[in-house]
């Protein structure tokens, strides 16, 4: 079975600061990708990066970065310099054959 | 194009009824995925096609859901005697192949009453 476990329900950062959210994942597929979603509050769900699990080197997106670790099967974003604008509920997601996502984390920014 | 559309956007409903969603993905896409969300959860698969096909359905999809992408375009959702458990945010996305991003919409929710 695939899993995805994102144990912080809830996380706040002061703006400007960094913040890094957890996501631990399952699979048993070689082929895979892993992707980490925002959805603002009642706003449909964007993406924020993309990994593709046969690359070594991690993904970056402007303040966006995860810290990807195949062998511990860890996925986790950090948020440079954060922004009133990324407050949101944020899912790790796994595709493969499969679909699955995280139960979320609510991050809110402090002014 | 704007991305992937969702109608209607509310639906409330009497338990036993019938509903049907709609979904629009974006045009270049031929891959269309639907899954339900429930308040403080993340998005639950249940099915996806490719073109007209359905390739893939979860456990979570019960005889009372079914699907359809009949011209491998617009996709309906429809469940059959509704349930109060069916309350919840249907959301449907659409990517240009199997591993590629998913685009999502912004949802239906349902209310069953």
């Amino acid at each position: 079975a695939q899993t995805v476990t994102q144990s912080q329900p809830e996380m706040s950062v002061q703006e400007a600061e960094t913040v890094t959210l957890s996501c631990t994942y399952d699979t048993s597929e070689s082929d895979y990708y892993l992707f980490w979603y925002k959805q603002p509050p009642s706003r449909q769900m964007i993406l924020v990066i993309r990994q593709e699990a046969y690359k070594q080197q991690n993904a970056t997106e402007n303040r966006f970065s995860v810290n990807f670790q195949k062998a511990a099967k860890s996925f986790s974003l950090k948020i440079s310099d954060s922004q009133l604008g990324d407050a949101a509920m944020y899912f790790c997601a796994l595709t493969g054959n499969q679909f699955y996502f995280g139960t979320g984390t609510s991050l809110t920014v402090i002014p | 194009d704007t991305g992937v559309s969702q109608n209607p956007r509310h639906k409330i409903t009497k338990r036993g009824q019938n509903v049907t969603f709609r979904c629009d993905p974006i045009s270049e896409h031929n891959r269309l995925y639907w899954y339900r969300q429930t308040l403080g959860q993340g998005p639950e698969f249940l099915t996806y096609f490719q073109n007209e096909a359905q390739l893939e359905k979860s456990r979570l999809l019960s005889d009372r859901f079914s699907a359809e992408r009949p011209k491998g375009s617009f996709s309906t959702l429809e469940i059959q005697r509704t349930e109060q458990g069916d309350s919840a945010m249907y959301l449907c996305a659409s990517s240009s192949d199997l591993v590629g991003t998913q685009y999502f919409g912004p949802g239906t929710r349902l209310l069953v009453l």
